[in-house]
């Protein structure tokens, strides 16, 4: 057990609808990130954010939007939801700044868009 | 730019070592990573590497790093079919946001 808990773990939802995936990083851990895995374009970073500030943007597409609350948890907003977002969200959170160095992942949170 | 490149596919026998390797291409890095990921399973951490090292050795798992060549490797001694999962190599940008580039990953395939 990673400590970084996501929910929730698999959702089905159709096209042109919005979902909403949320991660709880591991006690003390102040930096949260989110990636995206697919069949056809890998592990690719998303996000993140550090102690409830946006950080550093990846390949996120402008449909997507995400935040980190003041309980350090964050969440993941995906809308006009299309086939091709079907994925693995995963949440990764550590430390951050520079002692930060282990990144823990969490189980990920399967989107099934039909 | 960042590239991160791995072999597809291994295959050993239980008992022997496996060696997965991945390059890299962004020579400011400064954390490598390596995670393994089974069937429908989340990114395990097994182990990380400071560029500024040659080799870290962890139990089963030892990680040489040649910086020279951007190379980076992980050695798991006496392989077990628990082993068999996707291993990736990941570099973090340099910095403290440490964002991760991950390879495609390579299948570990452990036969009996």
């Amino acid at each position: 057990d990673s400590g970084v808990t996501q929910t929730p773990k698999h959702l089905i939802t159709a096209t042109g609808q919005r979902v909403t995936l949320r991660c709880s990083p591991r006690s003390g851990d102040l930096s949260v990130y989110w990636y995206q895995q697919s069949l056809d374009q890998g592990l690719q970073f998303l996000i993140q954010y550090y102690n409830g500030e946006e950080r550093a943007k990846g390949n996120i597409l402008e449909r997507f939007s995400a935040q980190q609350f003041p309980d350090l948890h964050s969440e993941l907003n995906l809308s006009s939801l299309e086939l091709g977002d079907s994925a693995l969200y995963f949440c990764a959170s550590s430390a951050g700044g520079l002692s930060g160095n282990t990144i823990y992942f969490g189980e990920g949170s399967w989107l099934t868009v039909v | 730019g960042e590239d991160v490149e791995q072999s597809l596919f291994l295959s050993v026998r239980e008992g022997d070592s496996s060696v997965i390797n991945c390059t890299y291409t962004d020579s400011s890095s400064t954390y490598l990573y390596w995670y393994k990921q089974e069937p429908g399973a989340g990114l395990q951490l097994l182990t990380y590497i400071f560029s500024n090292m040659d080799m870290k050795q962890d139990q089963r798992l030892t990680v040489l790093l040649n910086k020279k060549d951007k190379h980076l490797s992980l050695r798991i001694a006496d392989t077990q079919t628990g082993d068999s999962a996707i291993y990736f190599c990941a570099e973090a940008s340099p910095g403290s946001a440490r964002q991760l580039t991950f390879g495609s990953g390579t299948q570990l395939t452990v036969l009996p």
